[in-house]
């Protein structure tokens, strides 16, 4: 059964403070691994796709890495505006069918 | 302006009394998707769509059905709703492959 596990589920940062998110999967055979960002009490918002192992993608403050079991979205410099909950999904048996982790919910402290 | 749009945001219903709740996108996508995200469980998928008249379980469908009877419009049915439906409820649509979900802003369903 295919699973994804982020950890941790809750993180603390300092404003300017970098640090990563774990995002961790079994699936038979990977076809991309989704972030998301979710704002409370909104849907959540696409951020990246990533499809193979050592592919990386940028944006703003924000880079996803993606190995053959894990993938990390590294947080360089955060600001208070960054505070959200981060989410990661793999699709399973197609691209429609997707299975999410629970989330870290980040809180950047100016 | 690109969106999922779902209504109502909030209802509060009674055990047993059917409801709908309606999902529309603007965005010609062929991938529509229903989820519902519940506190340390996360977001968990209802059913989904691959295009009209076509849709297929998710991992929690039991109690709800769902139609898609045009590209635009992707409605969320219960039929004899249960207090465990109480949740929160996201839309969501694709264009395909690996693109991602655009997600509307949720309808919050508490059942009583």
């Amino acid at each position: 059964e295919d699973q994804v596990t982020q950890s941790p589920e809750a993180l603390r940062l300092q404003e300017g403070e970098s640090s990563s998110l774990n995002c961790s999967y079994t699936v038979s055979g990977l076809r991309g691994l989704f972030w998301y960002r979710q704002d409370p009490g909104k849907g959540p918002e696409f951020l990246f796709t990533l499809y193979s192992a050592g592919e990386e993608k940028e944006k703003e403050r924000l880079k996803a890495t993606l190995t053959k079991k894990e993938s990390f979205l590294h947080i360089t410099a955060p600001k208070p505006e960054d505070s959200a909950t981060y989410l990661c999904a793999i699709p399973a048996g197609g691209y429609q069918k997707v299975t999410f982790g629970t989330g870290t919910k980040l809180q950047v402290i100016p | 302006e690109a969106q999922v749009t779902q209504n109502p945001r909030y209802l509060i219903t009674v055990t047993g009394k059917k409801l709908t709740v309606t999902c529309s996108q603007n965005m010609n996508h062929e991938y529509m998707s229903w989820y519902r995200q519940d506190p340390g469980l996360g977001l968990r998928q209802i059913y989904y769509s691959m295009n009209v008249e076509v849709t297929d379980k998710g991992d929690v469908p039991e109690g709800y059905k769902v139609s898609r009877k045009e590209k635009r419009n992707f409605p969320l049915i219960l039929e004899s709703p249960s207090p465990n439906q109480t949740s929160l409820y996201f839309c969501a649509s694709s264009l395909g492959g690996a693109n991602g979900y655009t997600f509307g802003s949720g309808t919050r369903l508490t059942v009583v």
